[in-house]
């Protein structure tokens, strides 16, 4: 198993450009979340989804589209960068919401110019 | 408005002493306390988690110790090491173990 795998890495983005981020599990996981870090705030919840074709908002959602056509994949995608999008971004996953807790991964450092 | 206040911001401990980090909520709806520790570079990994029906859980050398009418929850690190250096951080959720709302986190340093 890989785990919770997030790509890329790094990236860096102008302002207005566009751009989607990778989340991808194996652990057939229902349950797939969305967080940013930021100095001083700890992580704050983007968007989350509790299965294949449900989506829902978290406490920062401004900004962030997600979809979830399948199980094991739960994009997050940028329609015009900001420069208050630098942050970095955590995916996270678990079986369900209720009965275990959550698995992140390591993260996408995205700066926005 | 920061749900979950956690301090200090940083903390320096030397080896073999205890870390102390505290973290207090305003929500009396969370019913899920967690943990995380996170190293440079890498994801946040559980570390420890407690439920309000109990006032202290101990794994090893991490013991949370929790004050439901003080709506505050602390985390103890017994003879810490440098390995432990690390950000903590405390978070809270109501109605299962997601959705968590965070701490600003702990940057802790334990020194040789």
């Amino acid at each position: 198993n890989a785990g919770v795998t997030q790509t890329p890495k790094f990236q860096v983005l102008k302002t207005g450009q566009s751009m989607t981020l990778q989340c991808a599990q194996d652990m057939n996981h229902e349950y797939m979340s969305w967080y940013r870090q930021d100095p001083g705030m700890g992580l704050r919840l983007i968007h989350y989804s509790v299965g294949a074709g449900i989506t829902d908002q978290g406490e920062v959602p401004n900004g962030y589209n997600v979809s979830r056509s399948t199980t094991e994949d739960f994009p997050l995608r940028l329609l015009s960068a900001a420069p208050s999008q630098t942050s970095v971004y955590f995916c996270a996953s678990s079986y369900d919401s209720s009965t275990q807790p959550q698995h992140f991964g390591d993260g996408t450092r995205l700066s926005i110019l | 408005q920061q749900q979950v206040k956690q301090s200090p911001q940083s903390l320096i401990v030397q080896k073999g002493g205890i870390s102390i980090i505290n973290c207090a909520y305003e929500n009396t709806a969370f019913d899920y306390f967690p943990w995380y520790q996170q190293f440079p570079g890498k994801g946040p990994a559980l570390l420890i988690a407690i439920r309000p029906d109990v006032s202290e859980k101990k794994e090893g050398r991490f013991t949370i110790s929790f004050n439901k009418s003080a709506k505050q929850f602390s985390l103890h690190i017994m003879d810490s090491q440098p390995g432990d250096s690390a950000t903590y951080f405390c978070a809270a959720s109501s109605g299962g173990y997601n959705k968590l709302i965070f701490g600003a986190g702990t940057r802790l340093a334990v020194h040789p």
